[in-house]
């Protein structure tokens, strides 16, 4: 998981509920990015971020929220206005041609 | 459009015997291509990195292969142990005029290696 921690491994939240999602690194890496992953399904690209204080969508950034203050930290705000919010979540952060992921945060919506 | 279709969905092989997981893409233009590991309930991890010019690379009981012109890469293991049991995951780059690059990420194939 090579100096990427995300945090907590698991977690519970009730419907209706925004929850952050913790991702630090000390890898200092520009860019870092936020997955969501479902079963059977290939990582999907929530939000990532290549330099402090910008930030991008991905392919379904709806009903999340970011934010890059710090190098190394990208928190990721699941939002009520998800629909679907239960699933697998990946942060990773990158040099020029390498992604290193964290180990995940399993998220579950009562 | 899914841009990268990976074969088979599943696997179950006994210890100690090889196998063979397939990968095909569409992505381009096409920049590299990735192998990636992943544990269940753990982040991916790389095991090989193949631009269009290398054909095979190997990391220990891991080989790769790639064909850029059909579009096809494969991830051979031999000797298969135990620990090697779970989803392999590949990922062409492909080249973004945006953000500089963009991975596509396949299902991965779920692998089982029984005793």
């Amino acid at each position: 998981d090579g100096g990427i921690t995300q945090s907590p491994k698991y977690l519970f939240r009730k419907e209706g509920q925004n929850v952050t999602l913790s991702c630090e690194q000390n890898l200092n890496h520009d860019a870092m990015y936020w997955y969501r992953q479902d079963p059977g399904q290939g990582l999907r690209l929530i939000y990532y971020s290549q330099i402090v204080n910008d930030f991008q969508k991905g392919d379904i950034a709806e009903g999340y929220s970011v934010s890059r203050e710090k190098k190394e930290s990208f928190p990721l705000t699941v939002t009520s206005a998800q629909k679907n919010p239960t699933a697998f979540y990946l942060c990773a952060s990158s040099t020029e041609d390498t992604q290193y992921f964290g180990p995940g945060t399993r998220l579950t919506v009562l | 459009k899914n841009q990268v279709e990976q074969s088979p969905q599943s696997l179950i092989i006994l210890e100690g015997k090889n196998c063979t997981l397939q990968c095909n893409y569409t992505v381009s233009p096409f920049s590299n291509l990735r192998w990636y590991k992943q544990d269940t309930g753990r982040g991916p991890v790389s095991l090989t990195i193949m631009t269009f010019s290398e054909n095979t690379k190997s990391n220990g009981r891991y080989t790769a292969t790639l064909d850029a012109d059909t579009k096809q890469s494969s991830l051979h293991i031999t000797a298969s142990q135990l620990s090697d049991s779970a989803s392999y995951i590949c990922v062409p780059r492909r080249i973004d005029a945006d953000s500089g690059y963009a991975l596509n990420f396949g299902k991965g194939t779920s692998l089982l290696v029984t005793p």
